[in-house]
């Protein structure tokens, strides 16, 4: 069964250090999105995207995050110069469509900031 | 008011019980619902979804919207304990389930053997 995939399952990064996180979406999927998780709280939006840009985003996804389909298969989050309140659950996902079609959810990445 | 409420629980029952998961929501724009389970440390997982006010069955599950209400529900039938997960609800306003998405903060159930 396809999946989206994400690596790693965990990182650790010293607070002001820039951080990719990485993401295989399933491969005919043409949707794309990521979404956090503070531990305790909501699965938060934060941007999805599409044809190589951007569509939307949450006022969460505020300068400090980017995202990137550097090569066809992989789509990274970047966070530029983390702080402790990024410490966070980060999904991956994707969906065949935009339009009455299920989103398929990573196992996600946990970030640790310190 | 949040846009989307839910009762973190945690809830625990028999085996075998009927479970009701329920969220009340503010934003009228809502017409897309969707019930997600997420075990520990995994990925949400969608369960259901629903276009507008009805009802949608799926074996043991039952999906309900009352949009006159703003109420959402999720009915489990003779539950299992491989039931026992944290449920998720989740609307959009975009007839899409793809786009972005509010999630109720999740009820934590567990079903006893």
């Amino acid at each position: 069964e396809p999946e989206v995939t994400q690596t790693p399952s965990h990182q650790v990064t010293q607070m002001g250090q820039e951080v990719i996180l990485r993401c295989v979406p399933i491969s005919n999927h043409l949707y794309f999105y990521w979404y956090r998780q503070i531990l305790g709280q909501k699965v938060e939006f934060l941007v999805s995207f599409y044809n190589n840009e951007i569509s939307e985003k949450s006022e969460i996804f505020d300068d400090q995050f980017s995202v990137e389909r550097p090569d066809g298969s992989n789509f990274t989050l970047k966070i530029r110069s983390t702080k402790l309140e990024d410490s966070a659950m980060y999904f991956c996902a994707s969906s065949a469509a935009k339009v009455n079609t299920e989103a398929f959810f990573g196992q996600g990445t946990r970030l640790t900031v310190v | 008011q949040k846009e989307v409420e839910q009762d973190p629980g945690p809830l625990s029952v028999p085996e075998g019980a009927i479970v009701s998961l329920n969220c009340t929501y503010s934003n009228s724009a809502f017409q897309y619902f969707m019930w997600y389970r997420q075990y520990s440390r995994k990925g949400p997982e969608l369960l259901m979804y629903t276009y507008s006010s009805g009802n949608k069955e799926d074996g043991r599950f039952t999906a309900q919207v009352d949009k006159s209400s703003k109420y959402i529900s999720l009915f489990i039938r003779d539950s299992q304990p491989s039931d026992s997960a944290t449920y998720l609800c989740a609307m959009s306003a975009s007839w899409s389930s793809a786009s972005k998405i509010i999630f109720g903060s999740g009820t934590r159930l567990s079903i006893r053997p």
